[in-house]
This record gives structure tokens, C-alpha cells and sequence, in this order.
């Protein structure tokens, strides 16, 4: 069964601090591991990763994949309250997406 | 990236009627999908919506609930039928980029309440 699954499901970080969200994943024919940011209703985009060991990068966040493992990382350093959201990731396999049940961060002033 | 816009964007419903959630596209894209994101729970996909032909339901998924239409290449819309408070969730239409399936971008989401 395909799936994809995120630690932690949630997570409170002070200001300025760094968090490590996890994305790990189990399809069949993977393509790339995509991720967003979900506050109020829509998933806004942020990454796509196809290539293992080559890190993304957008700002204070960055991702990076690791197709031998199976598992992707999203940074986030000097946390501000704006990056309290909903992180999703979800595998695409060219047919389907496959969305983990995200990550909620709150980031306090 | 492709622009999305939806209607409504949030409604409240009575036990047993339907909704018709509308999606716009501001450019021409082969594949449209329809998503659902219950209280708690991540996005789960109802349906892809293909132009010109009927609309392909995931599992658990009818086309008697939920019929969707594809009338061009722009423009989608779901429907929900005879709606129950189960049905009460957060409805997204999301489009590929470009036809390539590498990525899909999101509408801002209809907020549907079922008393």
C-alpha cells in the first residue's frame, strides 16, 4: 500500500529557533516528493525534489531527499510566527499524489 | 504557476441538499483534481476531472455523490449531493503544471459546514 507518513505530527518552537520536519514514503514508481505550506485551507508550494543529496532552497527553509532511504527533510531556521502552518509533503508518482497527514507548527513570539 | 480561484469559498448547508463548488483556472490545463480535507485529516483525492471525458473516482468515491464536470480546460465543478454532516470538510481543486504531472498547485478551497 502506497503511503506516506510525517513526524512529528505537531510541534511548538519558540521564535529563532530551527525545526526539522520529516517526510518518510512508500510508493511504487516515485517520481519526486513535493512540499507545502497549508494555512487556512489551500496548500501553498514550496518544494519539489526529485534528486537525492541535492538540498532546495527558498529563504530560511530548505529540503533536501534521500531516495535510498526514503525519506525527506524540510528546515526551517530562525523560526518566525508567520511559518505557523500546516506542513504537508506528499509523493508523486506521476499517476497520483500521496499526501502524509502534515505537520503542524507553532511558532510562539 | 497557474491561478486558481474558487466558489464559494465557504458555505453552510442543510442536511440533504446539494453544492456545486466551482473552480476557474486563468489558463488551460489537461488534468484537474478534487480533493477533500476532513477536520484533522490530510487531503485526500475524490477525483481526477479529464476534459472531455468522465471524471475518474478514487476509492470509496461515486460519481452519484459527487458528479463532476470538466465543460473545457479551464473550468471544473463538484458537486456535493445529498449532503450529510459527514460531508462537512474543506473541498480543493488543485491543477498540474503544465501537463507535465510534476507538481500541482491549489485554489484557495471551499469550507463547506453540513448542519
Amino acid at each position: 500500500e502506497d503511503k506516506v507518513v510525517q513526524s512529528p505530527l505537531s510541534l511548538v518552537v519558540h521564535e529563532g529557533d530551527t525545526v526539522t520536519l520529516n517526510c518518510s514514503y512508500e510508493v511504487t514508481n516515485f517520481r519526486s516528493l513535493l512540499w507545502y505550506k497549508q494555512e487556512k485551507k489551500a496548500p501553498t508550494f514550496l518544494f519539489m525534489l526529485t534528486s537525492s543529496g541535492i538540498e532546495k532552497k527558498s529563504g530560511r527553509l530548505s529540503s533536501i531527499l534521500d531516495k535510498k532511504e526514503l525519506f525527506s527533510i524540510l528546515n526551517i531556521t530562525a523560526t518566525q510566527t508567520g511559518d505557523s502552518a500546516i506542513y504537508l509533503c506528499a509523493a508523486n508518482t506521476g499517476n497520483q499524489f500521496y499526501f502524509g497527514t502534515g505537520t503542524s507548527l507553532t511558532v510562539i513570539p | 504557476s497557474a491561478v486558481i480561484s474558487q466558489k464559494p469559498s465557504r458555505d453552510i448547508c442543510q442536511r440533504g441538499t446539494s453544492l456545486t463548488i466551482q473552480c476557474q483556472v486563468d489558463s488551460q490545463v489537461t488534468m484537474m483534481f478534487w480533493y477533500r480535507q476532513q477536520p484533522g485529516q490530510s487531503l485526500t483525492l475524490i477525483a481526477t476531472a479529464n476534459q472531455g471525458s468522465e471524471a475518474t473516482y478514487e476509492s470509496g468515491f461515486v460519481i452519484d455523490k459527487f458528479p463532476i464536470s470538466r465543460p473545457n480546460l479551464t473550468f471544473s465543478t463538484l458537486t456535493v449531493s445529498n449532503m450529510s454532516p459527514e460531508d462537512s470538510s474543506i473541498y480543493l481543486c488543485s491543477v498540474d503544471d503544465r501537463g507535465t504531472a510534476d507538481t500541482q498547485y491549489f485554489g484557495p478551497g471551499t469550507r463547506l459546514t453540513v448542519l
